[in-house]
């Protein structure tokens, strides 16, 4: 079974560009997600997704960050403008769903840096 | 008070060793906990499930105490691979399946 795939794996931008991630999760799992996790802290979630429908967005800074999955599969989180303090790996994470015991599977990450 | 709190790290033992985490949820109506494992600079990955009774995988064993809102995780027999950070993971799961996770406890086994 393929994992969940992430692009890019770095990127390296200055503060008020503006940059996407890219998120492939594992065939048929409708829930996905999208976490941060800066430098020694846990994953915080950015906003979770059940097929094409958000479920949870509360902790997204909606004014510079947003997230799409438009056809319920693939997903893109976007900043814009971006700031230092979004120097975070950006971990997106998909699950089969209806199920509290299934496994939440993560892509690698992608480690953004604004500098 | 956090949703989810871990004991502060990092934890330094020898090899050999039994080593403890506690883990603290606030929220009375979370129905699974997880414990994830974290190695440097690579996502997390499930390590175990934590079930209401308790449950064993070799080494690991896994606790939950429903009343006092706490779980543990105990490594007996510590391996230097064990080295990583650990973290709690709380799931509401009849809302929203709402996975939140704690800050982790960095483990290091001392050789």
């Amino acid at each position: 079974e393929a994992g969940v795939a992430q692009s890019p794996r770095y990127k390296i931008i200055e503060k008020r560009q503006s940059v996407a991630f890219w998120c492939n999760p594992i065939s048929g799992h409708a829930t996905l997600y999208w976490y941060q996790q800066i430098l020694g802290q846990g994953p915080k979630l950015l906003i979770q997704f059940q097929n094409n429908g958000v479920v949870d967005d509360s902790q997204l800074p909606k004014d510079r960050f947003s997230a799409e999955r438009l056809k319920g599969v693939d997903s893109t989180l976007k900043i814009q403008p971006a700031k230092l303090e979004d120097s975070a790996v950006y971990l997106c994470a998909s699950r089969a769903g209806g199920d509290g015991a299934n496994v939440l599977t993560f892509g690698a990450g992608s480690r953004l840096t604004v500098l | 008070r956090k949703e989810v709190e871990q004991d502060p790290g990092p934890f330094n033992v020898p090899e050999g060793a039994t080593v403890a985490f506690n883990c603290t949820y606030s929220n009375s109506a979370s129905q699974s906990f997880f414990w994830y494992r974290q190695d440097c600079r690579k996502e997390p990955k499930l390590l175990m499930s934590v079930y209401s009774s308790g449950n064993e995988d070799g080494r690991f064993t896994a606790q939950l105490n429903r009343a006092s809102q706490y779980i543990s995780l105990l490594i007996r027999d510590s391996k230097l691979s064990d080295s990583a950070t650990y973290l709690c993971v709380v799931d509401d799961y009849f809302g929203n399946e709402k996975l939140t996770f704690g800050t982790g406890t960095r483990l290091t086994i001392i050789p």
